[in-house]
């Protein structure tokens, strides 16, 4: 069945380092978004990707995506403390463009 | 305006009693999805539904949940007889049906089972 994959799992940053995220799919994806959930929070929308190549940026955060619309990356320059949470991709299932299914997250901590 | 809420924010049952979750979506929003999320662990998929249209069920772990949506608004996601590993945050979100797909989550329910 259709999965999507994050790496890494985990990742630990000293503050003002750089950080990736990846996100890869079994298959061609019609439009990729990304949601970041805050420790004790819930997942807050960040972004929507839709065109092969597409490449957006939201201050120091960049999100890409791929080519073959399978993959996508989101990648934080210089982080802060504030960026600390996971990180979830997120694509549409089996061709139903409203019901979503979650890659597995990255959780990132940003030692200050 | 306001986002999507949830009620109650935690609960503590014990095994073998049933609960009801309850969501109440954005206005306006024509979709709603339940989603169950364990400690550090992604988002797993329960349940959606989308305008008057049959629901979605085929994340529900077991016949125990189930959920209804009345008057295409508020939502109640229904576990009987709960067991310890029911134990998780319960995440509801919606969402527009055109233009855009983005799911505002509300703050979630946190259901501890003993």
């Amino acid at each position: 069945g259709q999965q999507v994959m994050q790496i890494p799992q985990y990742q630990h940053v000293q503050e003002g380092e750089d950080f990736t995220t990846y996100c890869n799919s079994s298959t061609t994806l019609s439009n990729i978004q990304w949601y970041k959930q805050r420790p004790g929070g819930h997942p807050v929308f960040l972004i929507q990707l839709v065109k092969s190549g597409e490449v957006k940026k939201q201050k120091r955060l960049t999100f890409q995506f791929g080519e073959a619309k399978k993959n996508s990356s989101l990648h934080i320059t210089a982080t802060q403390t504030t960026d600390v949470g996971t990180y979830f991709c997120a694509a549409p299932y089996g061709g139903a463009t409203n019901k979503l299914i979650f890659g597995t997250g990255t959780l990132l901590a940003v030692q200050p | 305006g306001a986002g999507v809420s949830q009620s109650p924010s935690n609960k503590v049952t014990e095994k073998g009693k049933d609960v009801e979750l309850r969501c109440d979506p954005i206005s306006g929003h024509t979709a709603l999805y339940w989603y169950r999320q364990s400690l550090g662990q992604g988002l797993e998929f329960l349940i959606y539904f989308q305008g008057n249209s049959a629901p979605d069920k085929s994340g529900l772990p077991s016949d125990r949940f189930s959920a209804e949506r009345t008057g295409g608004s508020v939502s109640t996601l229904t576990i009987q007889r709960t067991q310890q590993e029911d134990s998780a945050v319960y995440l509801c979100a919606s969402s527009r049906t055109t233009g855009a797909y983005e799911q505002y989550f509300g703050p979630g329910t946190r259901l501890t089972v003993t």
